[in-house]
């Protein structure tokens, strides 16, 4: 069974740009969580979709956003980049609905994006 | 509101030596607890979880956590260290609705031939 996949590994660009960072869940799970793991700060959730709609947002500007497609996988789009953006943007999916039982997440190996 | 934070952004230890990563916790109603580790290059997978049943919970690879309300610790613990066990480290804590999960900065863990 295949795990949860992000693309590209690795996301260079420059200030003011936009970024795009794609994640296919595990197969049968349609909860898609998208985490900034920034060094030495952990990982902050971003944005939690499920079926298709954005759910729940952390603290983040709007110029973070994403979107569910109908075959469950995502997109996180970052508008006008910042130096400070530059971390590991990982994807993670559940079988679980918002994981109310709180049942395991699943992570993919995450997107490393720089801007310069 | 709920936190977490990890003793040591690195730990190094000898190999057959005892791992201990430290993690504390608040929160205002009992938390389900989380161990995570990430491999070089990889992404995270769940060591273990604490759900308010054993208080000590073992997981995968050999390692295992108390639950210490008394001390608002998670800690995790490996009695002999193996060179695989190089990675990082995150505890993490939630209550109702995973993706509120609160995870730490972290732990590096470095094993020493």
């Amino acid at each position: 069974e295949a795990g949860v996949t992000q693309s590209p590994t690795h996301l260079i660009k420059t200030r003011g740009q936009q970024a795009t960072l794609r994640c296919s869940p595990i197969s049968g799970h349609t909860s898609v969580y998208w985490y900034q793991q920034a060094l030495g700060l952990g990982l902050q959730f971003l944005l939690w979709y499920d079926e298709g709609e954005e759910r729940n947002r952390g603290n983040f500007p709007p110029r973070f956003s994403g979107r569910q497609f109908p075959n469950y996988s995502s997109e996180l789009n970052v508008n006008a980049l910042e130096l400070e953006d530059s971390a590991l943007y990982l994807c993670a999916s559940s079988q679980d609905r918002g994981l109310a039982t709180n049942e395991k997440l699943f992570f993919g190996s995450g997107t490393q994006l720089s801007v310069l | 509101a709920q936190s977490v934070t990890q003793l040591g952004s690195h730990v190094s230890v000898s190999e057959g030596a005892l791992v201990l990563l430290r993690c504390n916790y608040s929160s205002s109603v009992p938390p389900y607890l989380f161990w995570y580790v990430q491999y070089p290059n990889q992404g995270l997978q769940l060591l273990l979880k604490y759900t308010s049943a054993a208080t000590l919970v073992k997981g995968i690879n050999g390692f295992e956590a108390e639950f210490k309300k008394s001390e608002t610790s998670f800690h995790l613990t490996k009695p002999s260290a193996h060179m695989s066990d190089a990675a990082e480290y995150f505890c993490a804590v939630s209550n109702t609705g995973g993706f509120k999960t609160i995870f730490g900065a972290g732990t590096r863990l470095f094993v020493k031939a």
